[in-house]
């Protein structure tokens, strides 16, 4: 069965550092997410993506978040200074369609920690 | 502002017992209403989900019933085993678009 999948599982990185979270959604999916999950909450929308551009986002994806589809394959956030609240972890998600009805697969996140 | 409100935040039952799961949410326009499972260390997995057209959808020991009226939805399971303990999170488009607002999630353990 085709899966969303994510690397690295967790990162490790200094406050005020560059991360790349990366993700290979599933082959024939349009539409890209990624949501966050800070420890013990809930889980949070940061950003959609379709046909090279962001379709919404978060207040919480500022100036400090970019999001990339380098490839055909691969779906990238960047956090270019990453904060000690930046801790969490990345889920990306893919659908292969925009309507509201539509399924998302999930990833099985990468843990950052920002120390 | 939009939101989901999930009840309870933990749930613990006896194996076999059933268990259930309440959400609503704010948005009277969202139409599709997803509920993730998530063991630990993993990324939320879609169980089962309803569509604003029907009021009821059964899978095996799984249910969600949508009441739109009321602006609520729930998940039945039944016949726990305690490979259902994981934390359960609903979900609901709200607003324009399709990106997904979560519930605040429930711990269920389901006790051998």
């Amino acid at each position: 069965e085709p899966e969303v999948t994510q690397t690295p599982s967790h990162q490790v990185t200094q406050m005020g550092q560059e991360v790349i979270l990366r993700c290979v959604p599933i082959s024939n999916h349009l539409y890209f997410y990624w949501y966050r999950q800070i420890l013990g909450q809930k889980v949070e929308f940061l950003v959609s993506f379709y046909n090279n551009e962001i379709s919404e986002k978060s207040e919480i994806f500022d100036d400090q978040f970019s999001v990339e589809r380098p490839d055909g394959s691969n779906f990238t956030l960047k956090i270019r200074s990453t904060k000690l609240e930046d801790s969490a972890m990345y889920f990306c998600a893919s659908s292969s369609d925009w309507s509201s009805y539509n399924e998302q697969f999930f990833g099985p996140g990468t843990r950052l920690t920002v120390l | 502002g939009e939101n989901v409100e999930q009840h309870p935040s933990t749930l613990s039952v006896q194996e076999g017992d059933s268990a259930v799961i309440k959400c609503t949410y704010s948005d009277s326009a969202s139409n599709y209403f997803p509920w993730y499972k998530q063991e630990l260390g993993k990324g939320p997995q879609l169980i089962i989900d309803i569509r604003s057209n029907v009021g009821e959808k059964k899978d095996q020991r799984i249910a969600v019933t949508l009441n739109k009226t009321a602006k609520h939805f729930s998940l039945h399971i039944t016949e726990t085993q305690p490979e259902d303990s994981a934390v359960y999170f609903c979900a609901a488009p709200l607003a324009a678009g399709n990106k997904l607002t979560f519930g605040g999630g429930t711990r269920v353990l389901v006790k051998p």
